[in-house]
């Protein structure tokens, strides 16, 4: 069955700090992935998605991923974290670009100042 | 970017009444939306895919009785919990996908509280 993993619901980093959110996938063949980030009574919006292709990924607000075959991973990482990006991430995964997704179970990133 | 919109944000009913909550795509049309629940602290599953003109696809475990979705038209979807019960207070979060841009977009969410 295809699955998304992130390993870590809660974590804390310092601002300023760099940042790294795990996610570990489970398809049979390379599917769409993608990050989005979720903040309180907001929508969720894509960050990055990864296709094929170059395997790190720029997004916007300062964010990549990296797409690593070998680890079934695709690593959401930002060098240097604002109070602002305190909310919930999650990484999906889906057959096509604009089908049905998997989700994660979602990190909580807190941020302290 | 495109922007998907969902009515009401907020409901609270008592239990045994049906809700209706509208998903629009706001500047463009979809012909499929997603329908997504999120509990407390666990991620969206996706309940059902909504098509226009035609049938829902649920995903299994999904009641199509209970939770009906009508996609009249292509900038909207409607997703009627009918008879609700406290076990459906969640937060539902539709999608609208645009193949020209390959992507998709969330609505904000529908928080419903059944008492």
């Amino acid at each position: 069955a295809q699955s998304v993993t992130q390993p870590d619901i809660h974590i804390t980093v310092s601002e300023g700090a760099s940042l790294e959110l795990r996610c570990n996938y489970s398809y049979g063949a390379t599917p769409y992935l993608f990050w989005y980030v979720q903040s309180p009574g907001q929508g969720l919006q894509l960050l990055l998605k990864y296709f094929s292709g170059d395997t790190l990924v720029q997004g916007i607000k300062g964010f990549e991923a990296e797409f690593k075959r070998s680890q079934s991973s695709f690593n959401l990482r930002k060098p240097s974290v604002h109070w602002s990006d305190a909310a919930e991430y999650f990484c999906a995964g889906g057959g096509t670009s604009y089908g049905k997704l998997t989700f994660g179970q979602g990190t909580i990133l807190t941020v302290h100042p | 970017g495109a922007v998907v919109s969902q009515h009401p944000s907020r409901v609270i009913c008592k239990s045994g009444t049906s809700v209706k909550i509208e998903c629009r795509s706001l500047d463009f049309q979809a012909t499929t939306m997603f329908w997504y629940r999120q509990f407390p602290k666990q991620s969206l599953m996706l309940m059902a895919t909504s098509n226009e003109g035609s049938k829902a696809t649920y995903e299994q475990g999904v009641e199509k009785d209970k939770f009906l979705i009508n996609h009249a038209s292509l900038t909207l979807s409607t997703l009627t919990v009918t008879s609700a019960h406290p076990e459906d207070s969640s937060f539902y979060i539709c999608s609208a996908p645009t193949s020209a841009q390959e992507t998709q977009y969330f609505g904000p969410g529908t928080r419903l509280l059944v008492l």
